[in-house]
């Protein structure tokens, strides 16, 4: 049974530069979360997709933006990258019947020159 | 709006000692309450949850946390450190009653010395 996975797993772009990250779910799980963890903070919520919808969002601009696919997966993308982009990038899938445990998986680190 | 305190950035125990790693929260309604331990480069491993029921929860790798509503607290304990026990430990917390965002503290990094 695999576990949620991330791609890529290290980026570095330069500012001003779009990225698309991307995410599989745990097997059966239907809903993915994305964080930003900045070094030396702890996660901070981006959005939740379930149904190729977007049920909710934190404290990000539009800049981030996100996608949910019919299998489940997810992307998300980043436009007019900051310096203050870099980070750790971490996908979460849950059930949204049972939301109270999600599955990390193990985050692609963003670098922005 | 919930949020989650982790009062200290770092916890140093002796290998073999009972540790404690602290966490308060605040929601409005009743918590979801959650650990996460984060090894290096690595993304976030699920230890234990408080949902509902006893108060003493069991999780992962001999941890367990103590739910205690009045003072709004959620620490993790366990009885004997290890050095593999070191990483950075993560408090979260949901509020049932309101959305399905999680909120997490800042982190606290635990050193276990031999």
């Amino acid at each position: 049974d695999a576990g949620v996975t991330q791609s890529p797993t290290h980026l570095i772009k330069t500012r001003g530069q779009q990225v698309t990250l991307r995410c599989s779910p745990k097997s059966g799980h239907d809903t993915v979360s994305w964080y930003q963890q900045a070094l030396g903070q702890g996660p901070q919520f981006i959005f939740q997709y379930y149904e190729e919808e977007e049920r909710q969002r934190g404290n990000f601009p539009d800049r981030f933006s996100g996608h949910q696919f019919p299998n489940y997966s997810s992307e998300l993308n980043v436009n007019a990258l900051l310096l203050g982009d870099s980070a750790l990038y971490l996908c979460a899938s849950s059930l949204v019947t049972s939301q109270e445990t999600q599955y990390f998986g193990p985050g692609t680190r963003l670098l922005v020159l | 709006a919930q949020s989650v305190a982790q009062p200290e950035d770092q916890v140093n125990v002796a290998e073999g000692n009972p540790l404690t790693v602290k966490c308060t929260y605040s929601v409005s309604g009743n918590p979801y309450l959650f650990w996460y331990v984060q090894y290096p480069n690595r993304g976030l491993q699920f230890l234990l949850k408080y949902i509902t029921g006893d108060n003493l929860v069991k999780g992962s790798y001999g941890f367990e946390a103590e739910f205690n509503k009045s003072q709004t607290s959620f620490h993790l304990k366990k009885p004997s450190a290890l050095v593999s026990d070191s990483a950075l430990y993560f408090c979260a917390v949901r509020d049932r009653g309101r959305d399905d965002k999680i909120i997490f503290g800042k982190g606290t990094r635990l050193h276990i010395l031999p």
